[in-house]
């Protein structure tokens, strides 16, 4: 099964910005749009992105997302300590006909 | 407003089949897909599979192509999601979530079924 590439860790300190890379391939990132989850322990998944870069209704604006050829990237500003989880990118592909989800990147704030 | 609750906590013994059901409501049923995710313990996200309640046509993650099997019903607004010949490594919270198309963003999610396979 096929797999968005993401690095596993990323840290900063409050106020830091961080930012998380996403790298995939034609005929996902390539072909689609791509989203973000947020994963806190015990909780279910949250839309933080979609469509590359637009937030969901009620998401802080320093959750900021992008996208260039096969890879995206999201970037937290301002770094909050509530902002420590789990992250996931996403993206359908096209010639498969599955939904492609992150290796994700566990964010630490220091 | 949206909600999808799904069926309580399952175990099950190493062979057995499991049937997780996804109960919609808060919006038409049959305008927006369901998606199937689930994370084992210590693990990442993962994919199993998506349906149509609009037809009823599915498309399954290839780990799972021929374990997995994804149904519906208009009538309860309900998706059911059964996983068969489960193994250690299929204990899991599965959870279900709405998407407006298969390619779109996963905007609701349910609160998350825990399986657990065990001898």
């Amino acid at each position: 099964q096929s797999v968005l590439t993401q690095p596993p860790s990323a840290s900063g300190t409050p106020g830091q910005r961080v930012t998380i890379s996403c790298s995939g391939s034609s005929s996902d990132i390539g072909s689609e749009t791509v989203h973000w989850y947020q994963k806190l322990p015990g909780a279910a998944p949250k839309l933080l992105i979609y469509s590359n870069n637009l937030r969901p209704s009620g998401v802080p604006e320093r959750f900021s997302g992008s996208k260039s050829g096969t890879s995206a990237s999201l970037s937290i500003s301002g770094l909050q300590s509530e902002d420590e989880a789990d992250y996931y990118c996403a993206a359908w592909d096209d010639s498969l006909n599955v939904y492609v989800l992150g290796t994700g990147t566990e964010v630490t704030v220091l | 407003q949206v909600q999808l609750v799904q069926s309580g906590a399952e175990v099950k013994k190493p062979g057995a089949s499991v049937k997780v059901s996804c109960q919609a409501s808060g919006y038409t049923f049959t305008n927006y897909y369901i998606h199937w995710v689930r994370q084992a313990p210590g693990q990442g996200l993962e994919w199993l599979a998506i349906f149509n309640p609009s037809g009823g046509s599915t498309a399954y993650g290839q780990n799972f192509q021929g374990r997995v099997t994804v149904t519906g019903d208009t009538s309860t607004s309900t998706v059911y999601m059964e996983l068969s010949s489960l193994r250690s490594e299929d204990t899991a919270v599965f959870y279900c979530a709405r998407s407006n198309a298969k390619y779109s963003g996963l905007s609701h999610w349910g609160q998350g079924t825990l399986v657990t396979v065990s001898s």
